[in-house]
C-alpha cells in the first residue's frame, strides 16, 4: 500500500540552526500539506501546496518557515532559524483533495527537538 | 471565530460495549466530515469521511452521524475493544481540500 515517507524520524538541532524536513508524498496525490504537534497538544495546520505554489497558511507558517518541492518527489519543509518553541512532531501529509476522498495520508512525522 | 470541540476529558469503557465521541463545531459549512485515529507518536489515520448531504455512514464496527443542523458529528465504535484504545480526532474544511483542521481529539481508553 502507498505510504508518505518522512524523513529524517528525529533531529536535534541548536537554536538559531536551520533544518529542513524532508517527505515524500503518495505519487499520484496532488495536494500536500505541514502539520505540527506539540507534545500532548492537537494537530496544528501549517500550510498546504498545490500546483507547485501555497494554497492557505496558518499564524504559525511566518517568515521562518518556506516549503518547496524541488523536483517532482519530495516535498520539504525549511525553518530557517529554529526556535526553542519549534520543537514539536512534523507531519506530512497527502490527498487527492477532492469531496468525495478527500481524507488525508500522513507520514509517521520527524521529531524536532530544538536545545 | 471557527471552533472545532471534542471532549478532552478520556472516555473509558468496558470491552464489548459502545464508545460514542462528540464534534461540535462553530463557524464552519463544511462540504464534508471526517474521522481520524492517532495513537501515541504516530501520525493520524483516515477512518470515515462524511459529506453534508449525508446523515449517517458506517464502516464495519464504525459509524459517523453528521448533523449540520446541530453542528455536531457522533462517532460511534460498536463492540468496541482494547486495540481499540487511542486519539480519535474530528477534522473540517472550509476550503475545499486545502486547509483541514483537526479538533483536539478524545482519548478513548477499552478496557478487557
Amino acid at each position: 500500500e502507498p505510504e508518505v515517507t518522512q524523513t529524517p524520524s528525529h533531529q536535534v538541532t541548536q537554536m538559531g540552526q536551520e533544518v529542513i524536513l524532508r517527505c515524500v508524498p503518495i505519487s499520484n496525490h496532488l495536494y500536500f500539506y505541514w502539520y505540527r504537534q506539540i507534545l500532548g497538544q492537537k494537530v496544528e495546520f501549517l500550510v498546504s501546496f498545490y500546483n507547485n505554489e501555497i494554497s492557505e497558511k496558518s499564524e504559525i507558517f511566518d517568515d521562518q518557515f518556506s516549503v518547496e518541492r524541488p523536483d517532482g518527489s519530495n516535498f520539504t519543509l525549511k525553518i530557517r532559524s529554529t526556535k526553542l518553541e519549534d520543537s514539536a512532531m512534523y507531519f506530512c501529509a497527502s490527498g487527492t483533495g477532492t469531496v468525495n476522498t478527500g481524507e488525508l495520508f500522513f507520514g509517521e512525522g520527524s521529531r524536532l527537538t530544538v536545545l | 471565530s471557527q471552533k472545532i470541540e471534542q471532549n478532552s476529558e478520556a472516555l473509558n469503557i468496558q470491552e464489548g460495549k459502545t464508545a460514542t465521541l462528540t464534534c461540535n463545531y462553530t463557524n464552519y459549512s463544511p462540504a464534508y466530515l471526517q474521522w481520524y485515529r492517532q495513537d501515541p507518536g504516530r501520525g493520524p489515520v483516515f477512518l470515515l469521511l462524511i459529506r453534508e448531504n449525508e446523515k449517517e455512514k458506517r464502516k464495519e464496527r464504525l459509524k459517523v452521524t453528521f448533523d449540520t443542523t446541530l453542528k455536531q458529528s457522533l462517532f460511534h465504535i460498536t463492540a468496541s475493544q482494547p486495540a481499540d484504545s487511542a486519539t480519535y480526532l474530528c477534522a473540517l474544511d472550509n476550503t475545499g481540500g486545502f486547509k483541514t483542521i483537526f479538533g483536539a481529539g478524545t482519548r478513548l481508553f477499552v478496557k478487557a
